[in-house]
């Protein structure tokens, strides 16, 4: 397998323009999670899907973000309108889940290096 | 309020020695605790994990790391350290029941091995 692709690996914008972040989990997960990493705040849980339903966005920073997961095999994080503050790593990474709610290891994608000028 | 400790933020160890890369949590029940490894510019990876049994547990690239519930802890542990062990370690929890299973990471500790 693959492993869990995001595209693009680097992405500089400027401060208003719309960003979409990709996600490809890999095959049979059935939750994919979005984070994003800054050296403030360190690793932050954005929000998880569950079957392609979100589960939980109470990461997400404002409204400026949504997150969409329209079948097993993608999903997308959109930053509209980005601002500056919004320059990070964007993490994807999906997992099993388990009997119990417990979940199996999950496993990360490469990132979305993003820098909003 | 559940919860991830990674005390230290930075462990300098000299090649060869060994090493320890703390964490702690506080949860009640019984959660999944996991270690994972971050190389510069690069995901995270996948080291080990601990959910129940031996409290000593053997991961990726000779890690190893050490349960202790009275001290609700999981320690990652190496007994001969390599330069290329640094960087930064993340341990991370999950809990399932009302959180849905979600990983909940520590800060983070960065560790830099000296030739």
């Amino acid at each position: 397998d693959a492993g869990v692709i995001q595209s693009p690996r680097h992405e500089v914008t400027e401060m208003g323009q719309e960003v979409t972040l990709r996600c490809k989990p890999i095959s049979g997960h059935d939750y994919l999670f979005w984070y994003r990493q800054t050296m403030m705040r360190g690793l932050e849980l954005l929000i998880y899907f569950n079957n392609n339903v979100p589960i939980d966005d109470s990461g997400m920073p404002e409204d400026r973000f949504s997150a969409k997961m329209p079948n097993a095999s993608f999903s997308t994080l959109k930053i509209q309108p980005s601002e500056p503050r919004d320059s990070a790593v964007y993490f994807c990474a999906s997992s099993f889940g388990l009997a119990g709610g417990h979940q199996e290891t999950q496993y990360f994608g490469p990132g979305t290096r993003l820098l909003v000028l | 309020a559940q919860s991830v400790a990674q005390p230290e933020d930075q462990v300098n160890v000299a090649e060869g020695n060994p090493l320890t890369v703390k964490c702690t949590y506080s949860v009640s029940g019984n959660p999944y605790l996991f270690w994972y490894v971050q190389y510069p510019n690069r995901g995270l990876q996948f080291l080990l994990k601990y959910i129940t049994g031996d409290n000593l547990v053997k991961g990726s690239y000779g890690f190893e790391a050490e349960f202790n519930k009275s001290q609700t802890s999981l320690h990652l542990k190496k007994p001969s350290a390599l330069v290329s062990d640094s960087a930064l370690y993340f341990c991370a929890v999950t809990f399932s029941y009302n959180q849905g299973g979600k990983l909940i990471f520590g800060q983070g500790t960065e560790l830099s091995v000296k030739p």
